[in-house]
């Protein structure tokens, strides 16, 4: 079983330049999450979508982040403009079912610096 | 709001020694408890869960017990192998709440084990 890709798997913009990655969840898995990793930190969830819907976007920041997840499978998130505190490793996760135990599969990532 | 404390590394030890990584959670509801781990170039991974008190998780001589009267979740192997290099997360998820399966992450504890 193929597990969740992710591209590019690292990027180098200056800030206030736009960035966009992508996502595609393991085959079946209707949640979806993207993550923000900064250095040295645990991951801190950015947005949760179950299907093509947003279930929790509390900790995006919304002024700059977007994400979309058309169709149900694949997902985007763009930051525009990018700010040197963006620099990170963005994860993206998927599950099979939206329950409280259920085991969220994690993606490579995308390092993202902002120069 | 939910927390996660971890110890913080880097914990260095020897080959054929214990360790311990202490995990102690602030939450609301009644949590599931994880331990997820990222080997060195490679996404996180779950290595054992426990959703309810006293449930004990385990997997590949890993071991966590769910104590809710401490909310702790201190993971011990009692034999490492170089092998077992790596980050290690402690997490939550609360199942009760609406917004479904967010995980929370502590900052994460970097082992390093020598020959």
């Amino acid at each position: 079983e193929a597990g969740v890709a992710q591209s590019p798997r690292y990027k180098i913009i200056e800030k206030r330049q736009s960035v966009a990655f992508w996502c595609n969840p393991i085959s079946g898995h209707a949640t979806l999450y993207w993550y923000q990793q900064i250095l040295g930190q645990g991951p801190k969830l950015l947005i949760q979508f179950q299907n093509n819907g947003v279930v929790d976007d509390s900790q995006l920041p919304k002024d700059r982040f977007s994400a979309e997840r058309l169709k149900g499978v694949d997902s985007t998130l763009k930051i525009q403009p990018a700010k040197l505190e963006d620099s990170a490793v963005y994860l993206c996760a998927s599950s099979l079912v939206d329950r409280g135990a259920s085991e969220q599969y994690f993606g490579p990532g995308t390092r993202l610096t902002v120069t | 709001g939910n927390s996660v404390t971890q110890m913080e590394g880097p914990v260095t030890l020897s080959e054929e020694a214990f360790l311990t990584i202490n995990c102690t959670y602030t939450a609301t509801g009644y949590p599931s408890l994880f331990w997820y781990v990222q080997y060195p170039g490679e996404g996180l991974q779950l290595l054992l869960k426990a959703t309810k008190a006293d449930d004990k998780g385990s997997n590949k001589g890993f071991e966590a017990t769910y104590r809710k009267e401490t909310t702790s979740f201190h993971l011990e192997k009692g034999s490492v192998q170089v092998s077992d290099s790596a980050v290690y997360f402690c997490a939550l998820s609360d199942v009760i709440k609406a917004a479904g399966n967010k995980l929370t992450f502590g900052g994460g504890t970097r082992v390093l084990v020598k020959p």
